[in-house]
């Protein structure tokens, strides 16, 4: 079936390091992938996404790295700050599709 | 208002009551997106709306749940009869149209149902 999940359920890094957070996807049809932040009793903040013709893709702060072979996608958050600390979810749809897969999250911790 | 508004924040309903939640969308945003989020688990589709149309309510996970958006823009959730599993929080989504990613998310409503 579908479905989208990540290797670590929680991580802690150090404030100013780089953290990356892993997140594996089955659908091979999948074509468009997104990368969200949630904050405790808030809705998920877009932060990147990227489609499947592409590899990588930059923000502010932020890349998204997309490995077709082995469905693998990956945020990498440059120089983390504490106000960093959430819950980030990936997400996928097929071309078309109405909704988003969302796996379970990982919970990122700041540490000052 | 500038993002996808949500009412109430919260809602406690006794087991067996209707209850209503309430998603007002980006104004101009065509589809509007309704998710649900259990504690610790990522936000699972209920169901979709392109303007009034609903086209996809494949998600809704009972005949209890119904969804609505009369004029294309304002949409209302309504659970009736409510059972504990329906604790949960209710997320509402829209986007420019279906292919323009990504969607906004509202704060959601947070349901308990004693």
């Amino acid at each position: 079936g579908e479905s989208v999940g990540l290797h670590l359920p929680t991580l802690s890094v150090q404030e100013g390091d780089n953290s990356i957070i892993n997140c594996a996807y089955s659908n091979s049809a999948s074509d468009y992938f997104i990368w969200y932040k949630q904050e405790s009793g808030k809705g998920p903040q877009f932060i990147i996404d990227i489609r499947s013709n592409m590899d990588k893709r930059q923000g502010q702060r932020v890349t998204v790295l997309l490995n077709k072979t082995v469905k693998h996608l990956s945020l990498q958050i440059a120089a983390t700050q504490p106000g960093d600390s959430a819950v980030y979810f990936c997400a996928e749809n097929k071309q078309g599709a109405n909704n988003l897969f969302f796996g379970t999250g990982t919970r990122l911790t700041v540490i000052p | 208002g500038a993002g996808v508004s949500q009412s109430p924040r919260y809602k406690v309903a006794k087991r067996g009551q209707d209850v209503a939640l309430r998603c007002d969308p980006i104004s101009g945003h065509v589809s509007l997106f309704w998710y649900q989020q259990a504690l610790g688990q990522g936000p699972e589709f209920l169901t979709y709306f392109q303007n009034e149309a609903q086209l996809d309510k494949s998600g809704l996970p009972s005949d209890r749940f119904f969804a609505e958006r009369p004029e294309g823009s304002v949409s209302t959730l309504k659970i009736q009869r409510t059972q504990q599993e329906d604790s949960a929080v209710y997320l509402c989504a829209s986007s420019l149209t279906i292919s323009e990613q990504p969607q906004h998310f509202g704060d959601g409503t947070r349901l308990s149902i004693l």
